[in-house]
Order: structure tokens, then C-alpha cells, then sequence
């Protein structure tokens, strides 16, 4: 049982597509997180929405667009990717920034 | 700029056999310490956090502690169901909204 929903749970695309992930919180928490999560890597924080601020990752490509049009959806828009960019995309919600993260069980994205 | 190192990688346990994973990180300002599990397939599971040196919390079979210098996640009496990777994170004080994490251990209880 989670109160983070991602959609969908597979992805595979090629690298000219565009796609979009999503990610739903039911415990109305303040603040979502995208992430990264590569083999052998530990997590990246790619973005951060919360009522105080975004916070962007500095590193992630600007083929990486987040979209956050209230404070229970967020959006992950792909476009144009490269194969290193295959990894499982995991999103999670907290009642503050400072708060615990909860995770969805994230998208497992392939790129052909 | 903040680290977190866990070890060991990979722990295979037989049912019953108490152990410890370890976590080390270096952080200008604790803002907290989060442990995690996470089982294939699913997202990480929240479990502990811990913010200031001596503190302690338990969880069923799993007790985490920490120093100024590094936690410890001790598993008494594992059983097969607590097979899974078990992360580390942390929060400093400097930056609000940001974790770091460990590559994790991953852990393996047989009968």
C-alpha cells in the first residue's frame, strides 16, 4: 500500500519520443521530489517542488522538464533522451522539505 | 559537500543471526539521518530518523543508533522477510529540501 502513485510503472521509448511520467500523493504533503536511480548508484535528486520553493539540480539535462500544477500531481516531461537516461524514476512527497520522504514504487524507463 | 558511505555492500545472513550495516557520512550541519528499505521492484520504504548523536529507535527487529560520525542499523534475530536493500540519507542543515544518500546494503536472510 503506498500514498504515492506513479504512472506507469514501464516505460520504453525510443530517443526522437516524447512522454510524460506522473506521480499522484494521497497524504496531503506540501512538498515532491523527482528522482533518479541508477545500478550501483545511490539516489539523485533531479527536482523539488514545495509551497516554498523549486529546487532544480543543476546537472539534470534540460531534456529532463518537470511540471507541478498543484501540490498533489507532479509531471516528469521526456523528450529527445539518450540511452544513459535509462533507470528507474522514482517520486516522493513529505509534509515539509524537512520531513521523512515517502516514495511511489517509481517507472522503470528504457531508452532504445 | 555532504558524503554518505554504507558497508557493507552486500550481507547474507542465516535466519536468526543478529548483525549490523553501517553508515557513515560526513555533513557540514545534521539536519537529520533517514534509514530506509527498499525491496526489488518497489520504491524505498521510510523507516527511522534520527537527529541528533545518542539518539536510538526501534522498529520491531531493527534498532538504528547514531553518533557524530556515523549510524548503525543492528537486525536481531533477522528473519527471511527482512531481505531487502536498506538505505542511508542525510538532510543537512544547510540545504532544506535535499537528501543524500548511500549506495545501500543489501541484505539477505536464508532459512
Amino acid at each position: 500500500e503506498t500514498g504515492v502513485t506513479q504512472t506507469p510503472r514501464h516505460l520504453v521509448m525510443g530517443m526522437t519520443n516524447k512522454k510524460s511520467l506522473k506521480c499522484e500523493q494521497h497524504l496531503g504533503h506540501n512538498a515532491m521530489y523527482w528522482y533518479k536511480q541508477s545500478a550501483k548508484k545511490p539516489l539523485e535528486l533531479m527536482f523539488v517542488y514545495s509551497l516554498e520553493e523549486r529546487v532544480e539540480n543543476n546537472s539534470v539535462p534540460s531534456r529532463f522538464s518537470p511540471e507541478c500544477p498543484n501540490s498533489s500531481h507532479l509531471f516528469l516531461h521526456l523528450h529527445t533522451l539518450q540511452p544513459e537516461d535509462s533507470a528507474l524514476y522514482l517520486c516522493a512527497s513529505s509534509q515539509a522539505v524537512e520531513q521523512p520522504q515517502h516514495f511511489g514504487d517509481g517507472t522503470r524507463l528504457s531508452i532504445l | 559537500e555532504d558524503q554518505v558511505t554504507q558497508s557493507p555492500e552486500a550481507l547474507r545472513l542465516q535466519e536468526g543471526e543478529s548483525s549490523s550495516l553501517n553508515c557513515s557520512y560526513t555533513v557540514s550541519g545534521l539536519r537529520g539521518l533517514f534509514w530506509y528499505r527498499q525491496d526489488p521492484g518497489k520504491g524505498p520504504e521510510f523507516l527511522f530518523t534520527l537527529y541528533s548523536a545518542g539518539e536510538e529507535k526501534e522498529k520491531e527487529r531493527l534498532k538504528a543508533t547514531l553518533t557524530k560520525k556515523e549510524s548503525f542499523l543492528h537486525i536481531t534475530a533477522p528473519k527471511p522477510e527482512d531481505s531487502a536493500t536498506y538505505l542511508c540519507a542525510v538532510g543537512d542543515t544547510g540545504t532544506a529540501s535535499k537528501l543524500t544518500f548511500g549506495t545501500g546494503t543489501r541484505l539477505q536472510v536464508t532459512l
